[in-house]
């Protein structure tokens, strides 16, 4: 079946960088949008970032726009984030999840980023 | 960006009566090609969000048939016909339709 097992999360000091990675299986994994998605202390869900179906396109949240950089390797079906110059508005739990338009919407269990000094 | 805006934000519903959710869109949520790409997430507590229903009215496999969506351009509507006790949680609404995508602030369910 269907699964998106995320890792990489940590606490890490304001300016420093990590790179999330989000493992899939059960599908192939090249056909489908792949996106981040992150959720607050408080809450709220805000869409990251996304990676389209065929690699070509990458769309970003004004927020984390030349900060975060989405990218993927098809041979380990595996999809990263890499964050820089880290904020501490940056803290949340980060899921990726597997296409929202259309049949078979998936999300992983989440990693938790924590951004203090 | 697309502002979503969920009303009310909390709700507390008596077991076997019947929630409604509204969600405003600032922009139409009509696409090019016609569809209308809003969703409707649940988020029961400790657990990742979890689909309920996409482009305004089509549920999820899975998702009960009390669970209904309506809507159009603007304006949508989540419906519990008649709410459970595994119904509590927070629902989110989500606009697929513009980037960047954007959600709701959420809607807390409990159980009156």
């Amino acid at each position: 079946q269907v699964q998106l097992v995320e890792s990489g999360g940590g606490v890490v000091q304001p300016g420093r960088a990590l790179r999330l990675s989000c493992a899939a299986s059960g599908f192939t994994f090249s056909a489908y949008g792949i996106h981040w998605i992150r959720q607050t202390p408080g809450g709220g869900l805000e869409w990251v970032a996304v990676l389209s179906n065929d690699g070509s396109n990458k769309y970003y949240a004004d927020s984390v726009k030349g900060r975060f950089t989405i990218s993927t390797d098809d041979s380990k079906n595996t999809l990263y984030l890499q964050m820089t110059n880290l904020r501490t508005e940056d803290t949340a739990m980060y899921y990726c999840a597997k296409e929202f338009n259309s049949p078979g919407n998936h999300w992983g269990q989440g990693t938790l980023v924590t951004v203090s000094a | 960006d697309v502002v979503m805006t969920q009303s009310p934000l909390s709700l507390s519903v008596a077991l076997g009566q019947p929630a409604s959710i509204s969600c405003r869109s600032s922009h139409s949520l009509v696409y090019s090609d016609g569809n209308t790409y809003l969703n409707w997430f649940q988020q029961r507590p400790g657990q990742s969000p979890r689909r309920l229903i996409y482009k305004v009215s089509t549920r999820d496999p899975g998702v009960p048939d009390r669970f209904s969506g309506s809507g159009s351009g603007t304006d949508f509507t989540l419906k519990i016909s008649r709410v459970e006790a595994e119904d509590v949680g927070v629902y989110y609404c989500m606009q697929g339709t513009h980037w960047t995508y954007t959600f709701g602030q959420g809607t807390k369910l409990e159980i009156k």
